[in-house]
């Protein structure tokens, strides 16, 4: 069990336009999701934590208006990046977790190219 | 400020072989630490973990040691094969106000020779 999907795996855009990505916990409820971003050869980096129903905690030079989190379902969050330049492309990792201190199972993550 | 780190970026082991992987934290009131594989191009899988009450912990071919003394921590992969080919993350739960996700360590690298 704890199965993570992302969707979708892989996107290009052209800079300015907006992308959604999906993050859904498909045999669990996750009270908790996490959003990562790693650039290549690099550790994750953890962008946001979102909680059912309320709204997501920041890290600390994470725009908020830039990168949008949805947590709407125990099993669904969305990160929404606003006006894509190219300096947001990355590798946006997505996680979710049962209860606290358990661990967070993570899914596949989506390769951002913004041209 | 605070942060988990790797003691080497790339390890290199015979198949066959027990492979160690070292990861050096440094907040001390950190209590939980969980053990990924990455590989290309996936997110990081679970593969243990260990709460700071407890020294040793062991799964299928892998064991976690944890020293609190010298905020040490480190997997132990017995007889290494080609499928554990891949970039090993510690990582801390780092409770901080309402958010409390991980804080990764730089990954190593590691190589399985043939």
């Amino acid at each position: 069990g704890a199965v993570v999907s992302q969707h979708p795996s892989w996107v290009i855009c052209k800079s300015g336009t907006s992308v959604k990505i999906e993050c859904r916990s498909l045999d669990f409820q996750a009270t908790t999701m996490f959003w990562y971003r790693q650039f290549p050869k690099q550790s994750l980096m953890l962008m946001a934590t979102s909680n059912e129903g309320s709204k997501a905690t920041y890290e600390q030079g994470v725009e908020k208006d830039k990168f949008l989190i949805n947590h709407a379902s125990l099993t669904l969050s969305t990160l929404t990046v606003t006006s894509a330049h190219p300096e947001d492309s990355s590798f946006y990792i997505c996680s979710a977790r049962r209860v606290i201190n358990q661990p967070q199972h993570f899914g596949d993550g989506t390769r951002l190219s913004i041209l | 400020g605070e942060s988990v780190g790797l003691h080497l970026p790339t390890l290199s082991v015979q198949e066959g072989d027990n492979s160690i992987i070292n990861c050096a934290y440094s907040n001390s009131a950190s209590d939980y630490f969980i053990w990924y594989k990455q590989e290309s191009g996936k997110g990081p899988q679970f593969i243990i973990d260990i709460r700071s009450n407890m020294d040793k912990r062991q799964g299928q071919r892998v064991t976690v040691l944890l020293n609190k003394t010298v905020k040490h921590l480190s997997l132990q992969i017995a007889a290494t094969q080609p499928g554990d080919s891949a970039v090993y993350f510690c990582a801390e739960n780092s409770q901080r106000g309402g958010a409390d996700g991980l804080t990764f360590g730089k990954g190593t690298h590691l190589i399985i020779q043939p």
